[in-house]
């Protein structure tokens, strides 16, 4: 167990809709980071908070956005879905958001658009 | 921009043979490099990392990588293969020139052990 968690573990949804993806980073981690992992484009980078702030942007597309709340808690929001969004989404965390720190990595969240 | 390359989608090996999986980078800084192992249905967990301190990175289940600069690899090795290191395993590169703790990612080799 990494100690971040997500949440909902699976979620089926349909073209079109919006959803809301939810991390909670580890006990005292005050960077966290999304990643998806599909079969064509394998793991990729998304984005990354430290301390409520954007810190860094990947390939994410403008229908998704993210923040990072008070409590550090994480939402990934995806709207106006595609059939190709679907994949697993992975939420990570680490101390201080520095590139030489450990990510420790959610369980992810699998989301099929149907 | 940084990349990965992994060498081998898939690697099988027999149960107590020599693992090797191959990673090799492109950065044009000094790069941190990492190696994670995920396993199905599951997050991915590290297994060792270098920070530019020893060249020779010894992590967890007993593996071990050696960055080597001139080969701008970074290639994972386990002595002897256990039925349980069936997994998928991901090389990564972050930037050691930047404030940003981001990886980039290879495609992942999965690794098939047979008895």
């Amino acid at each position: 167990d990494s100690g971040v968690t997500q949440t909902p573990k699976h979620l089926i949804t349909a073209t079109g809709q919006r959803v809301t993806l939810r991390c909670s980073p580890r006990s005292g981690d005050l960077s966290v980071y999304w990643y998806q992992q599909s079969l064509d484009q394998g793991l990729q980078f998304l984005i990354q908070y430290y301390n409520g702030e954007e810190r860094a942007k990947g390939n994410i597309l403008e229908r998704f956005s993210a923040q990072q709340f008070p409590d550090l808690h994480s939402e990934l929001n995806l709207s106006s879905l595609e059939l190709g969004d679907s994949a697993l989404y992975f939420c990570a965390s680490s101390p201080t958001g520095q590139p030489n720190n450990e990510q420790f990595f959610g369980p992810g969240t699998r989301l099929t658009v149907l | 921009a940084q990349s990965v390359t992994q060498l081998g989608s898939h690697v099988s090996v027999s149960e107590g043979a020599l693992v090797l999986l191959r990673c090799n980078y492109s950065s044009s800084v000094p790069p941190y490099l990492f190696w994670y192992v995920q396993y199905p249905n599951q997050g991915l967990q590290l297994l060792l990392k270098y920070t530019s301190a020893a060249t020779l990175v010894k992590g967890i289940n007993g593996f071990e990588a050696e960055f080597k600069k001139s080969e701008t690899s970074f290639h994972l090795t386990k002595p002897s293969a256990h039925m349980s290191d069936a997994a998928e395993y991901f090389c990564a590169v972050s930037d050691s020139g930047t404030s940003y703790g981001k990886l980039t990612f290879g495609q992942g080799t999965i690794l098939t052990v047979h008895p």
